[in-house]
């Protein structure tokens, strides 16, 4: 198993400024992913942060909104950027476990409310 | 492009009573199907898995699902609830051709009372 921690566990922010996540895995994996859980929803996948390169994208989100680092095989971070009332969420970071299954470890999230 | 479902968003169930929450995905191909459990100010956790083999599968706290690949199916089920089991219930598929990344369906919010 792995153990993911998330910075910050949650805040609170005024609409128009931008925040950025950082999550620490406690091993070396090589997929990460990044979700958002919005109330009383499921979650969606923002973003596979690829290592080296950039990160890839699902269909709707952007990497100007969605700024993704992989610097190495144990850190990512997700900003938000400009942020509005609909960006508040839980936001997700989430680790494959290396057996090429899908399965994952999921991170306690960030819980983000923008004013 | 894949889908999961799930029916029941809210279900309410007395200790003792029999819970099948279902569970139907989109997708031709070979998956990999996921129950993960989200307890009240917890992370998510997973539950139970299938890859391949025996479609009945146990997991964790006495549940089990089963992979009906006719139906698309694969519904968690367990014979007893117990307060302990209130929490949020995710259905989750893995194309073996996508990257490894989850579609999570829409999420089973279950209420236990004593």
């Amino acid at each position: 198993s792995a153990v993911i921690s998330q910075k910050p566990s949650r805040d609170i922010c005024q609409r128009g400024t931008s925040l950025t996540i950082q999550c620490q895995v406690d091993s070396q994996v090589t997929m990460m992913f990044w979700y958002r859980q919005q109330p009383g929803q499921s979650l969606t996948l923002i973003a596979t942060a690829n290592q080296g390169s950039e990160a890839t994208y699902e269909s709707g989100f952007v990497i100007d909104k969605f700024p993704i680092s992989r610097p190495n095989l144990t850190f990512s971070t997700l900003t938000v950027s400009n942020m509005s009332p609909e960006d508040s969420s839980i936001y997700l970071c989430s680790v494959e476990t290396g057996k090429k299954t899908g399965e994952l470890f999921f991170g306690e999230g960030s819980r983000l409310t923008v004013l | 492009a894949q889908s999961v479902s799930q029916h029941n968003h809210h279900v309410i169930l007395s200790e003792a009573a029999s819970l099948e929450l279902g569970c139907n995905y989109s997708y031709g191909g070979t998956v990999n199907l996921f129950w993960y459990v989200q307890y009240p100010g917890q992370h998510l956790q997973l539950l139970l898995k299938y890859f391949s083999g025996d479609p009945l599968v146990k997991g964790i706290k006495g549940f089990e699902a089963e992979f009906i690949k006719s139906k698309f199916s694969f519904n968690l089920r367990k014979p007893s609830v117990q307060w302990s089991d209130t929490a949020e219930y995710f259905c989750a598929v893995n194309a073996l051709d996508s990257s490894y990344k989850l579609i999570f369906g829409s999420g089973t919010r279950l209420l236990v009372r004593p």
